[in-house]
Formats: C-alpha cells, structure tokens, sequence
C-alpha cells in the first residue's frame, strides 16, 4: 500500500492565483481530513469527509473548498490564494481511531 | 470552542535526561491521542487513551489520562537522539468518539548529543 499520498510536494503561488492540491489513499478508508500547519504551530482542520459524497467543514474553511466523489480521493481547492494561506498543508485518513498522515505540500503564497 | 494546550512549547534536554509534555484541554475529552512528527516530516500516531486514569506503556514512554478525562501527560525516559521532534497530543470533545480531532499546538523537543 502507498498509504496517504499528496501532489504538488512544494508549490508558489502568486497572490489571486488558484489550486487544488490532490490527496489519494489506498486503504479504502472513510475518513478522511485536511489539515493546514502553520510554522511552530499545531495543525488546524480546515475540511473532513465521513465517506464519498460527504463532507464539512473544520475549524478553518474560509478560502478553500472540497470535494469527495470517490473514496480514495479527497482535493482541497484554492480559489483567489493569499499570502495568509502560506503553510503545510497535511491529507490524513482514518482507520478506527488512528489517523494516517501524509507527506503534505509546502504551499508559499506570494 | 474546544482548546487543547501544551506546555511546554520548546524543550532542550541533554541526551539521557528525561523528559515530560503536558495537555490540558478546556472541556472534557473522550480519548486523547499522541503523535510525533520529526522535524521536516509528518505527524504519525503513538497511542490512543480512552479511560479515566488510564497509563500507557511504550518502551521509554509513558502515557497517562488524567482522572477528569481533561488532561494527559507523556514522559520519555533516558532520551536519545532519536526521540527529536515535536509531540503533539490531539483529543476528542465530549463522550463519545466523534469525526474530529482538536489538536494542541506541540511540544518541540530537542537532544543534546
């Protein structure tokens, strides 16, 4: 199994520019979640998703948008990028009660 | 809305010295989990506490779950170079395990060869 897997690794974006980062897991889990990281902080959940079709929002869902039309997938769009949303940002998955991270995007938005 | 504190925010410990973070949170919680994430790298579970009290064992790390479910604690013992990372606790709101986790900001620990 791959595991968690995220696409871009690194990415610079000019202010009003837009993204998606992609998010896949090949463990056939339900949940899934998308966390952002500021520098010497703890992660902060912006989206999750209890299964294909479903999702809500966390504590930070203001810029960015998902979606969840299968099970292995979970994107995170960015519309209008600022520099506030400069940041790591981290895909997990669920299995019971364990989450299973993935190497996250390093996002610089200038 | 639910916060989760650590202290402390950085540690420097020589290698050999023991170590402890502690995690409070602001309403009671129905598990609480640890993970470690190595500097440049990702988070990646340790352990889940569920009950009232409980303590945990991982070869040099303990685990405890306060008594009021609003507090845990992880202590390393005879730290190696290895141990060095940020440790983040993460927990639950409430009485039931629900979707989402609240996660503290982290203890940094660093050792001293």
């Amino acid at each position: 199994n791959a595991g968690v897997t995220q696409t871009p690794k690194f990415r610079i974006l000019k202010i009003g520019q837009s993204m998606t980062l992609q998010c896949a897991q090949d463990m056939n889990h339900n949940y899934m979640y998308w966390y952002r990281q500021d520098p010497g902080m703890g992660l902060k959940l912006i989206y999750y998703s209890v299964g294909a079709g479903i999702t809500d929002k966390g504590e930070v869902p203001n810029g960015y948008n998902v979606s969840r039309s299968t099970t292995e997938d979970f994107p995170l769009r960015l519309e209008l990028a600022a520099p506030s949303q400069t940041s790591v940002y981290f895909c997990a998955s669920r299995r019971e009660y364990e989450q299973f991270f993935g190497p996250g995007t390093r996002l610089t938005v200038l | 809305g639910q916060q989760v504190m650590q202290i402390p925010q950085y540690q420097h410990v020589q290698e050999g010295e023991d170590f402890t973070t502690y995690c409070n949170s602001s309403t009671t919680l129905s598990n609480i989990q640890w993970y470690k994430q190595r500097p440049g790298g990702h988070p990646v579970f340790l352990i889940q506490l569920v009950k009232s009290g409980e303590v945990k064992k991982q070869k040099r790390l303990t685990f405890q779950f306060g008594e009021a479910k609003k507090n845990s604690s992880l202590h390393i013992t005879a730290t190696q170079t290895t141990d060095v990372g940020t440790y983040f606790c993460a927990g639950h709101r409430g009485e039931t395990s629900g979707s989402r986790l609240t996660f503290g900001e982290g203890t940094q620990l660093t050792v001293n060869p």
